[in-house]
């Protein structure tokens, strides 16, 4: 089965720390997204690629998040500085053009 | 913002019983999607509706994308424990072209044995 895969599934770290979420998409699909879901919240859209452009970012995504796509494939997703509040879990979904997503497992974000 | 206001915001019944859960917007969607979430994972499409009055089937879950394109509902027959999880719906708003979904606050659903 090759879903969306991300990496890792769990993230421990302490506030002020950066660190740095993988996702790979489906191999066929251009498009890449970023969800942050935060408890008992349904995801909320960060920003989203076509293939390596990054061409939407939601007002969420603070100057402290940087999201790359830099050969079309695989997407990393970078908080630097962390904060309590970005404790979340951060989803990754991909499609072929604007049809249906489909989100990976997921990786959890604790900050201490 | 678009918001889906989803209910019930929980559920709780016995397994064998029939499940309805529905989601409104003030706005109107292109796309109306169902998904479930288990417990640390990511959301799981169900059912993807593209028309208003539109009904899809998938086994024992039924959706509709309401005529008004202001809602949909999703029933789901003589439930069984593994139904347990969090349902969401979420949208396409016009204008959108499928870049950024809207997600419902979810349904969780518990079930009986």
């Amino acid at each position: 089965d090759t879903g969306v895969s991300q990496d890792p599934r769990h993230k421990i770290t302490k506030r002020g720390q950066n660190v740095t979420f993988r996702c790979d998409p489906i191999s066929e699909h251009n498009r890449l997204y970023w969800y942050r879901q935060t408890l008992g919240q349904g995801p909320e859209f960060l920003t989203y690629f076509q293939n390596e452009a990054q061409l939407e970012k939601s007002r969420l995504l603070s100057d402290r998040f940087s999201a790359e796509r830099p050969k079309g494939s695989f997407s990393t997703l970078e908080i630097q500085r962390t904060e309590q509040g970005d404790s979340a879990m951060y989803l990754c979904a991909s499609s072929l053009f604007q049809d249906t997503q489909y989100f990976g497992p997921g990786t959890r974000l604790t900050v201490l | 913002g678009q918001q889906l206001n989803q209910s019930p915001q929980s559920m709780f019944i016995q397994e064998g019983e029939d499940v309805s859960m529905n989601c409104t917007s003030s706005s109107i969607f292109n796309t109306w999607l169902w998904y479930k979430q288990d417990p640390g994972e990511g959301p799981v499409l169900l059912i993807a509706l593209y028309k208003a009055g539109e009904l899809t089937s998938n086994g024992r879950l039924t959706a509709q994308f309401g005529i008004t394109r202001k809602d949909s509902f999703l029933n789901i027959s003589a439930s069984i424990p593994s139904d347990v999880g969090i349902y969401f719906c979420a949208g396409d708003p016009p204008g959108n072209a499928g870049n950024m979904l809207t997600f419902g606050g979810g349904t969780r659903l518990m079930v009986k044995p």
